[in-house]
């Protein structure tokens, strides 16, 4: 069973420049999450989907950060334009539907913003 | 608001020691409690998770020790092994939220 795919694995980028990160989820995953790991730091959530529906999007910075899932399987976070505070690594989870939390993660895309 | 503090920061155990890794929370509403293992370039993957009507959980090398009244919880990995040498994040949720809340992890490394 392929994971937890995520693209690209790296990225950099100018300040004030957009940026797109992609997501496909496990087969059968409903809800998909989006997180931000600072270096040195534990994953903070930014955005939860159940299906297509983003359920839980209170720690997404709204006025730089978007989120779509579109059919509710995969999913792209976009930032614009990105800030030198945006240089992370941003992580993507999918749990299966009735599975309690156990997420499954993809090996996340590091941006860095110069 | 820190809800998961985790200590230490960083560890340095010899091959075939236990490593020890300590967590505690405040929301008294947390009833799952994963702990992710992390590798550099990778991304989290559970390794042995928790629920609170248990006071211990073990998984070969393994265990979880969970104290509900002092709200913590702690990470023994026994015989401890080079390959175990990586990052550790606590976590804590309430399922019904699917919501996972972090630690800030732990480098581990074990040396040969």
């Amino acid at each position: 069973e392929a994971g937890v795919v995520q693209s690209p694995r790296y990225k950099i980028i100018e300040k004030k420049q957009p940026v797109a990160f992609w997501c496909n989820p496990i087969s059968g995953h409903n809800t998909l999450y989006w997180y931000l790991q600072n270096l040195g730091q534990g994953p903070e959530l930014l955005i939860r989907y159940e299906n297509e529906e983003a359920v839980d999007d209170s720690q997404l910075p709204k006025d730089r950060f978007s989120a779509e899932r579109l059919k509710g399987v995969d999913s792209t976070l976009k930032i614009q334009p990105a800030e030198l505070g945006d240089s992370a690594v941003y992580l993507c989870a999918s749990s299966p539907q009735g599975h309690n939390t156990e997420a499954f993660f993809g090996q996340g895309t590091r941006l860095t913003v110069v | 608001q820190q809800q998961v503090k985790q200590s230490p920061q960083s560890l340095i155990v010899q091959k075939g020691g236990i490593s020890i890794i300590n967590c505690a929370y405040e929301n008294t509403a947390f009833d799952y409690f994963p702990w992710y293992q992390q590798f550099p370039g990778k991304g989290p993957a559970l390794l042995i998770a928790i629920r609170p009507d248990v006071s211990e959980k073990k998984e070969g090398r393994f265990t979880i020790s969970f104290n509900k009244s002092a709200k913590q919880f702690s990470l023994h990995i026994m015989d401890s092994q080079p390959g175990d040498s990586a990052t550790y994040f606590c976590a804590a949720s309430i399922e019904s939220r699917r919501q996972l809340t972090f630690g800030s992890g732990t480098q581990l490394t074990v040396l040969p």
